[in-house]
């Protein structure tokens, strides 16, 4: 297996714009995880599905967050519109059980 | 809510010498405890977990970990250290299928 895929690995934007980051978890978990990483709050639990649904979105910012998960083997993290305080290392985790599975994770810098 | 705390931002050891990343936890009921590592610009990677049963638990590249009820406490040792375990460690607590990590410990081994 090739493990939690995400894409981009970087992204940079400006203040303002758009900004969609990627998950492929591993066949077969049934929970999905965003984590933000940050020097100022270290690591941060965003919010979670199991089978699809969102369970526990409490973690997200604000509303300029929003998280998808439309199947199995894909979920999306949006932020619309983005600020600079945003820029963090995004990393997306799934699971079967107990043990969470890391991406390698998305730094995001807004300029 | 379910919480971890490491309280050495950054512990150094010399290269053989044992070393020890001190973790305390505070959730209601039984535990489930984790140790991840995370290597620069890489996700974090599974070292070990305490579910039940023996109080020190073996992970992988020679880590192990003793889980203290008494003391709320988890701390992940090494009997001899490696330059090559420099990294940043985190500790974890899971409940209610939600993790929440720790700070994060920084871990210098010198030659």
């Amino acid at each position: 297996d090739a493990g939690v895929i995400q894409s981009p690995r970087h992204e940079v934007t400006e203040m303002g714009q758009e900004v969609t980051l990627r998950c492929k978890p591993i066949s077969g978990h049934d929970y999905l995880f965003w984590y933000r990483q940050t020097m100022m709050r270290g690591l941060e639990l965003l919010i979670y599905f199991n089978n699809n649904v969102p369970i526990d979105d409490s973690g997200m910012p604000e509303d300029r967050f929003s998280a998808k998960m439309p199947n199995a083997s894909f979920s999306t993290l949006k932020i619309q519109p983005s600020e600079p305080r945003d820029s963090a290392v995004y990393f997306c985790a799934s699971s079967f059980g107990i043990e969470q599975f890391f991406g390698p994770g998305t730094r995001l810098t807004v300029l | 809510a379910q919480s971890v705390a490491q309280p050495e931002d950054q512990v150094n050891v010399a290269e053989g010498n044992p070393l020890t990343v001190k973790c305390t936890y505070s959730v209601s009921g039984n535990p489930y405890l984790f140790w991840y590592v995370q290597y620069p610009n890489r996700g974090l990677q599974f070292l070990l977990k305490y579910i039940t049963g023996d109080n020190l638990v073996k992970g992988s590249y020679g880590f192990e970990a003793e889980f203290n009820k008494s003391q709320t406490s988890f701390h992940l040792k090494k009997p001899s250290a490696l330059v090559s375990d420099s990294a940043l460690y985190f500790c974890a607590v899971m409940g209610n299928n939600d993790m929440r990590f720790g700070a994060g410990t920084r871990l210098t081994v010198k030659p």
